[in-house]
């Protein structure tokens, strides 16, 4: 079993639209989680940490829940520079463990 | 400015060469990391340092070995075991222990002749 698990999308959205994603980790003593954005052929640049309260910054909030071992991020108001994909990232013992992505396409 | 450098962005092998992509950081972080990225795919680690002198093998270390003799720098080298090379290699770096943030360097593209 993976250890970070996304759907890949692609999601295809107007602008405008709210859009949200999820992901999922396999190791419950995971420690840290983290939403990256990626270019296509750039390096991933961090979003957002998540927390278990939940965190928002502007258009974009995360929400942790530990129980179910799930992540998700959603993205209100989408814009056209939002498309893109997006990483979902768990570290546990010294390793980040990342998740094959989902694709974002905004659409004017 | 802070930050990681990658070079060469991009880079050829021929056939049973081994060939070494730079990675230099000076953001004074004691933990680095290499990282394959293969098209429609997420990053799947390689080697990682969380010390001077000290690295551990990923989850595809076969085929690849690096070295950090100093806290700024942590080559890759892809030998000639390694027999499916192309792929967008992607350095980072963390602060350590508590502060796991990830910083990347702008990657390398390897493609084989």
């Amino acid at each position: 079993r993976k250890e970070v698990e996304q759907d890949p999308g692609p999601f295809n959205v107007p602008e405008g639209a709210t859009v949200a994603f999820n992901c999922t980790y396999s190791n419950s003593a995971s420690q840290s989680f983290f939403w990256y954005r990626q270019d296509c052929r750039k390096e991933p640049k961090l979003l957002m940490s998540v927390y278990s309260s939940g965190n928002e910054d502007g258009r974009f909030t995360a929400q942790l829940n530990r129980a179910s071992q799930y992540i998700s991020l959603l993205i209100r108001d989408s814009k056209l520079s939002d498309s893109a994909t997006y990483l979902c990232v768990v570290y546990n013992f010294n390793k980040f463990y990342f998740g094959s992505g989902t694709k974002l396409n905004v659409k004017p | 400015d802070g930050g990681i450098t990658q070079s060469p962005k991009y880079l050829f092998r021929k056939e049973g060469q081994n060939v070494t992509l730079s990675c230099e950081q000076n953001l004074n972080h004691d933990a680095m990391y290499w990282y394959r990225q293969d098209p429609g795919q997420g990053l799947r680690l390689i080697y990682y340092s969380q010390i001077v002198n000290d690295f551990q093998k990923g989850d595809i270390a076969e085929g690849y070995s690096v070295s950090r003799e100093k806290k700024e720098s942590f080559p890759l080298t892809v030998t000639s075991a390694q027999k499916n090379p192309t792929a967008f290699y992607l350095c980072a770096s963390s602060q350590g222990p508590n502060v796991e943030k990830l910083f990347f360097g702008s990657g390398t593209q390897l493609s084989v002749l």
